[in-house]
């Protein structure tokens, strides 16, 4: 069973960058897709992208291209996801998740991260 | 897009809840549904339209295709009160709005 465990909460300030990390135990880490959800407070899951970790490529939602980057190593079974040039709408609860096996790397979310909180404030 | 309703449903432990998700454009069966308690992640319920992920009571079903979908849950349980949200993989990855199931 695949375990994330993701990095502790953050709080920024506008125009700055969070780098949030999460750790895969369990299952065999190159196997696993692993894209990145977040939650403003009080409302709807949204997807920003994710990595193939076996080929290292990765997927952006055209909203977060070029703020956002997702990075992976093998070595410490850890992906990164970096925002950059932070604002107040950025405030979110962000998850990592990995998908479902044999439904295709882009697809549903079978095990999530407890979340790390985000807060983007002067 | 994906629109679900109602945004709120207000039942009592042992009734039928169900829930919609319709899409903007055909997304085939290409649809999953969480469910998501305060403070927690989401969790996955069905994919593909109807097939249950593992270890989810088979009180939990979903059914539709191309455009319409639904989530039933044939008799809630304490522990269903939550956020229901459903996802499609056709055109990028997206969730609908929520539908919270309150007692």
């Amino acid at each position: 069973q695949v375990q994330l465990m993701q990095s502790g909460a953050e709080l920024k300030k506008p125009g700055s960058s969070v780098k949030v990390s999460c750790k895969a135990s369990g299952g065999s880490f190159s196997t696993h897709t692993i894209s990145w959800v977040r939650q403003a407070p009080g409302q709807g899951l949204e997807w920003m992208g994710g990595i193939i970790l076996m080929f290292g490529t990765v997927n952006y939602v055209p909203k977060f291209q070029g703020r956002v980057t997702i990075t992976a190593d093998e070595s410490t079974s850890t992906v990164y996801m970096e925002l950059s040039k932070l604002g107040s709408e950025d405030t979110a609860m962000y998850f990592c998740a990995t998908s479902l096996p044999y439904t295709g790397s882009w697809s549903y979310f079978d095990y999530w991260g407890q979340g790390t909180l985000v807060t983007v404030s002067s | 897009v994906l629109t679900q309703s109602p945004a709120t449903l207000s039942l009592s432990p042992g009734e039928r809840a169900t829930i919609s998700c319709r899409a903007s454009q055909n997304i085939n069966t290409y649809l999953a549904w969480y469910q998501q308690k305060p403070g927690q992640a989401p969790r996955l319920l069905i994919y593909d339209t109807s097939n249950r992920a593992t270890g989810i009571p088979a009180r939990f079903s979903g059914s539709g295709s191309g455009t319409d979908f639904t989530l039933t849950i044939s008799r809630l349980e304490p522990e269903d009160f939550a956020v229901y949200y459903c996802q499609q993989r056709t055109n990028w990855l997206t969730f609908g709005g929520g539908t919270k199931v309150e007692i």
